[in-house]
């Protein structure tokens, strides 16, 4: 039973730049949500995908943009990259309505290096 | 605001225990994760708290007092592999908040 696997792992973009990332939840899970990581930093909350509809915003500005599709995987899209947004973006797998703790499911991340 | 609070640092000895505390906004409170990361590593899951009182899991416990917006993790018989860092995260909703890290070094 495969987890949350986001890709890509590692990559480097060049402010002014748009980046894509994907991330496929754990097997039988329906909500995806979107975590920025800065070094040093804990995750901000940017935002949360069910039903192929955002459910809940961060404080995030309108470049950070996302989707999910009806098999329950989902993008996270940024544009007009910033050196700030060199971060480690996660992704949380859970069902809609979890209730135990550890129905959380985080992926690997993928690093976002902004030059 | 929804401003999870813990120590940034943390230092330890092998074998000792270690108490790393959190404070939090009780509004819209719906439960207290703790959270394991390595440098370098995703967060991985180490206890939920949605009721007052203390869970223990093997090495690790986890304390809640919901009317004090407080918790605690506390660690028994550190280990090397024990040094990282510890995230507390509230569930506002179906959103979890995350505290900055407690970075825990533990010294021989």
């Amino acid at each position: 039973d495969a987890g949350v696997t986001q890709s890509p792992t590692h990559l480097i973009k060049t402010r002014g730049q748009q980046v894509t990332l994907r991330c496929s939840p754990k097997s039988g899970h329906d909500t995806v949500s979107w975590y920025q990581q800065a070094l040093g930093q804990g995750p901000q909350f940017i935002f949360q995908y069910y039903e192929e509809e955002e459910r809940q915003r961060g404080n995030f500005p309108d470049r950070f943009s996302g989707h999910q599709f009806p098999n329950y995987s989902s993008e996270l899209n940024v544009n007009a990259l910033l050196l700030g947004d060199s971060a480690l973006y996660l992704c949380a797998s859970s069902l809609w309505k979890w209730t135990a703790g550890d129905t959380i499911y985080f992926g690997e991340g993928s690093w976002l290096t902004v030059v | 605001g929804q401003n999870i609070d813990q120590p940034t640092e943390m230092t330890a000895t092998e074998g000792a225990i270690v108490q790393i505390n959190c404070t939090y906004q009780t509004s819209g409170f719906n439960g207290l994760f703790w959270y394991q990361q390595h440098a370098g590593e995703a967060p991985t899951f180490l206890s939920y708290n949605v009721l007052d009182g203390l869970e223990e899991k093997g090495r690790f416990s986890s304390f809640l007092s919901r009317s004090k917006g407080y918790s605690y993790l506390l660690l028994k018989e550190l280990q090397m592999k024990d040094s990282a860092s510890y995230l507390c995260a509230v569930s506002y909703g179906n959103k979890l908040v995350f505290g900055a890290g407690t970075i825990l070094r533990v010294k021989s």
